[in-house]
């Protein structure tokens, strides 16, 4: 395991379709992390795991969006009912616990809504 | 609340010169850190240099280094010798180091483009 992965890496989906995407992060990394890049601006904040605990979330996480992380290793990212506005870039990235000052990436998961 | 500015969209830098690109920041926090990353065509954002609010000294990181200038509010980045694969998009980033803030947040980039 080199680095954090994250599945599918595209995804084009029709409006009001449900997506799951996942993140398997570093495997000695306890905290992971998601965040959603638009075109054109910096990645920001949804929601981030230590463990298996969901410890934060963005107002930017609507009702539709919820995340998991049930065995405290990999991340699913569920959007339910897709709007055209949720097309974007979504990144995870993972941190171990006291060396929070490296976020490693993953690849991101482009996310296309028709 | 924490704020990263930006105000270059693009830059560009002739090979093997040397190049800064600006980063301003706001926080009310009084611990924080300060963070550049990296993100080529490929969108996969590489880490590239930190640096603490309380670190004395300015970080370095082979050819990357970050000019701290805490009263300013500036962190900006300084890529000396630019090479071809330095062509990317640049980010500026910060987090609150209290109150569990281990979110980061972004500036809205620089377009850095290396010439021939």
């Amino acid at each position: 395991d080199t680095g954090v992965s994250q599945d599918p890496r595209h995804k084009i989906t029709k409006r009001g379709q449900n997506v799951t995407f996942r993140c398997d992060p570093i495997s000695e990394h306890n905290r992971l992390y998601w965040y959603r890049q638009t075109l054109g601006q910096g990645p920001e904040f949804l929601t981030y795991f230590q463990n298996e605990a969901q410890l934060e979330k963005s107002r930017l996480l609507s009702d539709r969006f919820s995340a998991e992380r049930p065995k405290g290793s990999f991340s699913t990212l569920e959007i339910q009912r897709t709007e055209q506005g949720d097309s974007a870039m979504y990144l995870c990235a993972s941190s171990l616990l006291g060396l929070d000052n490296e976020q490693f990436f993953g690849p991101g998961t482009r996310l296309t809504v028709l | 609340a924490q704020k990263i500015t930006q105000t270059q969209p693009g830059m560009f830098v002739q090979e093997k010169e040397a190049v800064t690109l600006d980063c301003t920041y706001d926080t009310s926090d009084p611990s924080y850190g300060l963070f550049w990353y990296k993100q080529p065509s490929s969108g996969e954002m590489i880490f590239l240099i930190y640096q603490g609010s309380y670190d004395q000294q300015n970080a370095t990181e082979g050819r990357y280094s970050l000019n701290f200038q805490k009263a300013r509010k500036s962190a900006n980045l300084v890529i000396s010798a630019s090479q071809l694969g330095d062509s990317a998009m640049y980010f500026c980033a910060m987090r609150g180091l209290r109150g569990g803030g281990n979110k980061l947040t972004f500036g809205t980039g620089t377009q850095l483009k290396v010439e021939l």
